[in-house]
């Protein structure tokens, strides 16, 4: 089976500072999806960024990026320009390849904190 | 477009009731998941429904089930409620591609359930 660990339960940032939050995952599969989704206080479980396991190049969406290593089983977040919007917990989550069923595992999450 | 919607918002039950959650997908969304999330955890996988079948079980009891219906949206009932139930349930609607359940998963705002 596989598992997400996020070690990182609380991480803070000033605002317009630059913010990494860790995340490993244990996998036999080659094939796979990584996902970093947020959840701010009102509990909806938004898309942050998602990365398929064949592509090496990193996916990035405006000033969130990855750091995918594949072989360190390592999927890190960076937040650049860190904004107080971005306070949220923060979830990484693992996805099997197609023809799999879909099935999210979640990590523990990472609280982030914002400072102005 | 509309998004994934749920309800009811908040739920209180006494332990042994039964209970019935909603979950309508986003439009043009074929699967639903279904999570458990507990106070300050992640997210855990109970079931999934695609057009209409489940497909796909995490590690929940027989007194977690579900129904897809033809408009693709779905409901969550629980038996027998336990005190351990108590968490907030979050549906997740998304459709394949390329023959397989690929897409990316995107969630609805969730319903609290409290079991007194």
């Amino acid at each position: 089976a596989q598992t997400v660990t996020q070690s990182q339960p609380e991480m803070s940032v000033q605002e317009a500072e630059t913010v990494t939050l860790s995340c490993t995952y244990d996998t036999s599969e080659s094939d796979y999806y990584l996902f970093w989704y947020k959840q701010p206080p009102s509990r909806q479980m938004i898309l942050v960024i998602r990365q398929e396991a064949y592509k090496q190049q990193n996916a990035t969406e405006n000033r969130f990026s990855v750091n995918f290593q594949k072989a360190a089983k390592s999927f890190s977040l960076k937040i650049s320009d860190s904004q107080l919007g971005d306070a949220a917990m923060y979830f990484c989550a693992y996805r099997s390849g197609p023809f799999s069923g879909g099935k999210l595992t979640f990590g523990q999450g990472t609280i982030l904190t914002v400072h102005p | 477009e509309t998004g994934v919607t749920q309800s009811p918002t908040h739920l209180i039950k006494t332990r042994g009731q039964q209970v019935t959650l909603r979950c309508s997908s986003q439009s043009g969304h074929n699967t639903v998941s279904w999570y458990q999330q507990a106070l300050g955890q992640g997210p855990q996988f109970i079931f999934q429904y695609y057009r209409e079948e489940e497909n796909g079980r995490g590690n929940f009891p027989p007194r977690f089930s579900g129904l897809q219906f033809p408009n693709y949206s779905s409901e969550l009932n629980v038996n027998a409620l336990e005190l351990d139930d108590s968490a907030l349930y979050l549906c997740a609607s998304s459709t394949p591609r390329g023959g397989g359940i690929t897409d990316t998963q995107y969630f609805g705002p969730g319903t609290r359930l409290t079991v007194l």
